[in-house]
């Protein structure tokens, strides 16, 4: 299995932008996660779904900041509009049976907002 | 909000010596594991401790869990250079409730 796979790599956009960053779950696993990772807060979870479905959004920041999951393999978040606050990398994961269990981490988007 | 936390923050040590990094809690937790992170990578899964286990092996890990002082520890012996990254521990308190990860000690192995 190819593991969590997340694009961009790496992203550099102005002030206003509007960012996507996409995740492609491992196949089997029903549980999605978004978290951020700061040198100020360390990895922060933002959201996390079960089976397709929403289960807290709690840790996302702003209204600014929106995830949505299509279907059961693919999730995207969005920044609109993109702050210089916002410089992170952004981590997707997931697993098969929500957090009691091995959570699997992609490689990470490296988000810079000048 | 941060659950665990680990201690030291950071660790620098000779290749072949152990590296002993430790990590505690505030509430009752269903599991804690521990995760490993190389610079520039996405965290990679060592080991998992129910709170009913008090310890685990996994090759030249030793994951202890003390559920009396919310603590656990992790033990790695024989360092190699190549064990150079950050280790985060992470608990749950089981359900829907979210993995909560620390933030982190960073080990440097020198060869």
């Amino acid at each position: 299995d190819a593991g969590v796979i997340q694009s961009p790599r790496h992203e550099v956009t102005e002030m206003g932008q509007e960012v996507t960053l996409r995740c492609k779950l491992i196949s089997g696993h029903n549980s999605l996660f978004w978290y951020r990772q700061t040198m100020m807060r360390g990895l922060e979870l933002l959201i996390y779904f079960n089976n397709n479905v929403p289960i807290d959004d709690s840790g996302m920041p702003e209204d600014r900041f929106s995830a949505k999951m299509p279907n059961a393999s693919f999730s995207t978040l969005k920044i609109q509009p993109s702050e210089p606050r916002d410089s992170a990398v952004y981590f997707c994961a997931s697993s098969e049976r929500g957090f009691g269990n091995t959570i699997y981490f992609g490689e990470g988007s490296w988000l810079t907002v000048v | 909000s941060q659950q665990g936390e680990e201690d030291p923050q950071a660790l620098s040590i000779q290749e072949g010596e152990n590296a002993t990094m430790n990590c505690s809690y505030k509430t009752s937790i269903n599991n804690l594991q521990w995760y490993r992170q190389n610079s520039g990578r996405g965290l990679v899964h060592l080991i998992l401790i129910r709170s009913n286990e008090r310890e685990k092996h996994s090759g030249r890990l030793r994951v202890t869990l003390d559920t009396s002082k919310k603590s656990s520890s992790l033990l790695i012996t024989a360092s190699r250079a190549a064990d150079t990254a950050s280790y985060f521990c992470a608990t749950d308190e089981g359900g829907n409730t979210p993995l909560v990860f620390g933030k982190g000690t960073r080990l440097s192995v020198i060869a």
